[in-house]
């Protein structure tokens, strides 16, 4: 059974600096798709990125990048220059290839920036 | 474009009564559709979900049930609500492909008291 682990409860960063958030992921699976999601206090869940397990290339989406190591089955999701606005909670999740409808979450990231 | 409805966006309720969310869908057919609670400060718990039209699969047993009576609809309800049915309520749709996102709803604050 597949499974994501996030082990940073909470993380603290300062404006404008870098912040890696980790993830790391377990399948037998060959082909499966990793995203990530940030969940502000509103509560909505916005999807943020996605990488492919055959995608040779890190995912990119603005100052949000996916550091894909797939060896070390590792996601980590780095946001460069923090914004206030970045503080939320963050998702990882893993879906696999192959008819699987039940994507997989892990507990969360709490981020907070400080000014 | 999809866009992705989900109401009310908070509701209120005393134990024993019933309950009804909706979620609809708009811009896709045959979507797979999700309910998700999240009780505070934690993660997600899948507790439906529907790959098309009266097919249900429930991954927790419990006080809740679910239906897709249309190919975009999607219903999550209780007939008598316990107190921990408390949490945020998520509705989310996604594509068959393993590439595709989840897409989620608002959210639904339901407080039973």
């Amino acid at each position: 059974a597949q499974k994501i682990t996030q082990t940073q409860p909470g993380m603290f960063v300062q404006e404008k600096e870098a912040v890696t958030l980790d993830c790391t992921y377990d399948t037998s699976d060959q082909s499966y798709g990793l995203f990530w999601y940030k969940q502000p206090s509103s509560g909505e869940m916005i999807f943020l990125i996605y990488q492919g397990s055959y995608d040779e290339q890190n995912a990119t989406e603005g100052r949000y990048s996916l550091n894909f190591q797939k060896a070390r089955k590792s996601a980590n999701l780095v946001i460069s220059a923090s914004q206030l606005g970045d503080s939320a909670m963050y998702f990882c999740a893993m879906r696999l290839s192959g008819g699987s409808y039940i994507p997989t979450f892990g507990r969360g990231t709490s981020l907070i920036v400080h000014p | 474009s999809q866009t992705i409805h989900q109401w009310p966006a908070t509701l209120v309720q005393p134990v024993g009564s019933p309950l009804s969310l909706e979620c609809t869908v708009e811009g896709t057919s045959n979507p797979n559709l999700y309910w998700y609670r999240q009780a505070a400060g934690r993660g997600l718990q899948l507790l439906f979900y529907s790959v098309g039209i009266g097919q249900i699969s429930s991954e927790v047993p419990q006080n809740l049930s679910a239906s897709r009576p249309q190919d975009r609809q999607f219903i999550l309800s209780s007939k008598k609500l316990l107190l921990s049915d408390s949490g945020f309520y998520l509705c989310a749709w996604t594509g068959d492909d393993h590439n595709s996102p989840l897409h989620f709803g608002n959210g639904t604050r339901l407080t039973v008291t």
